[in-house]
């Protein structure tokens, strides 16, 4: 069975500060996706990035980027130059080819200013 | 123009009641989805349709009936509520399923409070 674990209930960064989020992963599956999902106070989920699991290289979105270490079966988030606006939960998420996704249990990120 | 839309956003009602959380969905895509978040934010899959065919049905109490009229279409009709229902249910879309490295979109979520 899948797993995704997020050890990091919650986290603080200094505003402009870089922070990194933790997410590791268990999956039998050769072919799969990763994904970051936000959720402000508003609850709507959006997608921060994703990440194909053949992919070497690893994903960038802005201010966004993973760290995509597939035989650790690690996926972590690094956020730079945080803004107050980043302020959400963040959850790590798998998807395989069952069509399912699996989500961790959330970080909170608050960003202090 | 909201693409995956919800209604109703919240919901109070008592226990024994039968409710129903209607999604709708514009940007033609062929998978919908339930997705449930309890109060301690987990968020779980509880349903997957493809073209209006059930693709995924995880360990939900059969209270719980998905049913979808179009693919554009999935709702949520709950039976008998009970206090545990209480949570906040997503309804999500994705073009062709999400391990074909499609975004999955989610709605605004329904808050469903069961007294």
């Amino acid at each position: 069975a899948q797993t995704v674990t997020q050890s990091q209930p919650e986290m603080s960064v200094q505003e402009a500060e870089t922070v990194t989020l933790s997410c590791t992963y268990d999956t039998s599956e050769s072919d799969y996706y990763l994904f970051w999902y936000k959720q402000p106070p508003s609850r709507q989920m959006i997608l921060v990035i994703r990440q194909e699991a053949y992919k070497q290289q690893n994903a960038t979105e802005n201010r966004f980027s993973v760290n995509f270490q597939k035989a650790a079966k690690s996926f972590s988030l690094k956020i730079s130059d945080s803004q107050l606006g980043d302020a959400a939960m963040y959850f790590c998420a798998t998807a395989n080819r069952d069509d399912k996704i699996i989500f961790g249990k959330g970080t909170r990120l608050h960003i202090l200013p | 123009d909201t693409a995956v839309s919800q209604t109703p956003k919240y919901l109070v009602t008592q226990m024994g009641n039968d409710k129903s959380i209607k999604c709708e969905q514009n940007l033609g895509h062929d998978t919908m989805y339930w997705y449930k978040q309890d109060s301690k934010k987990f968020l779980k899959i509880m349903f997957s349709y493809n073209n209006k065919e059930l693709i995924i049905n995880e360990t939900v109490p059969n209270r719980f009936s998905p049913k979808s009229p179009d693919k554009a279409h999935l709702n949520l009709h709950i039976n008998s509520l009970e206090l545990g229902d209480s949570a906040v249910y997503f309804c999500a879309s994705s073009p062709a399923g999400s391990t074909r490295g499609n975004t999955i979109y989610f709605g605004e979520g329904s808050w469903l409070t069961v007294v």
